[in-house]
């Protein structure tokens, strides 16, 4: 089975702090992605990586900047975290090839920012 | 522009019946259409997937879907729905390939409350 996993499912971090969320998959996948969950909004696409070292923006990019270093780690940066970041973050990955390809979730990562 | 829309924020069904969740996409091509469920606390997880043929694809637990092209629906359906099926519910469909990456874009998703 694909699993994706979120390095934490809970963190509380104060308003200016620089925040690290970690992503590991263990498929090999080419694409990894991370989403933003807010009630009544759906996911959001914050950012997405095709390759290594590869990134382009999603639909909410601001205040937000990713890293791939390697190709089963994708982490989310919140430069210097906001009260309206608060929210569940999704990671996703998926393989290559044609549009439509499954995406794979981890369970969430649930951030205060107080 | 590439868009999906559950117009069913919260629905609220008793054990036993029967179930539709509504989806509509906006696409300018073959779409790839997806149902994900997020069970509370959870990650998403795949129900099923239309890519091509058979407009009335099967998933995981009971779930069905039928994709109407000219109704640019793909609306989910259980016959019988089990107390464990309470859940949020989203439609997907697959995004071009900008950037050679697919991207899933995500309706707001539908609350699913079963009722004893």
């Amino acid at each position: 089975d694909v699993k994706v996993t979120q390095s934490s499912r809970y963190l509380v971090k104060r308003t200016g702090e620089k925040v690290f969320l970690e992503c590991v998959q263990d498929m090999d996948h080419e694409n990894m992605f991370w989403y933003r969950q807010d009630p009544g909004l759906g996911l959001r696409l914050i950012y997405f990586s095709y390759d290594v070292k590869m990134k382009e923006k999603g639909d909410i990019p601001e205040g937000y900047s990713v890293s791939r270093e390697k190709k089963e780690r994708f982490s989310l940066i919140l430069e210097s975290a906001s009260t309206n970041q608060t929210s569940m973050y999704l990671c996703a990955s998926s393989p290559p090839g044609w549009v439509g390809a499954e995406a794979f979730f981890g369970q969430g990562t649930r951030l205060t920012v107080v | 522009a590439q868009s999906v829309t559950q117009p069913d924020i919260h629905i609220t069904v008793s054990e036993g019946a029967s179930l539709e969740l509504r989806c509509n996409y906006s696409y300018g091509a073959t779409p790839y259409l997806f149902w994900y469920v997020q069970s509370p606390g959870q990650g998403l997880q795949l129900l099923l997937k239309y890519f091509s043929g058979d407009t009335l694809v099967q998933g995981i637990k009971g779930f069905e879907a039928e994709f109407k092209r000219s109704q640019s629906s793909f609306n989910l359906r259980k016959p019988s729905v089990h107390w464990s099926d309470a859940a949020e519910y989203f439609c997907a469909v697959g995004g071009k390939r900008g950037g050679a990456t697919n991207k899933l874009i995500f309706g707001t998703g539908t609350l699913l409350a079963v009722q004893p």
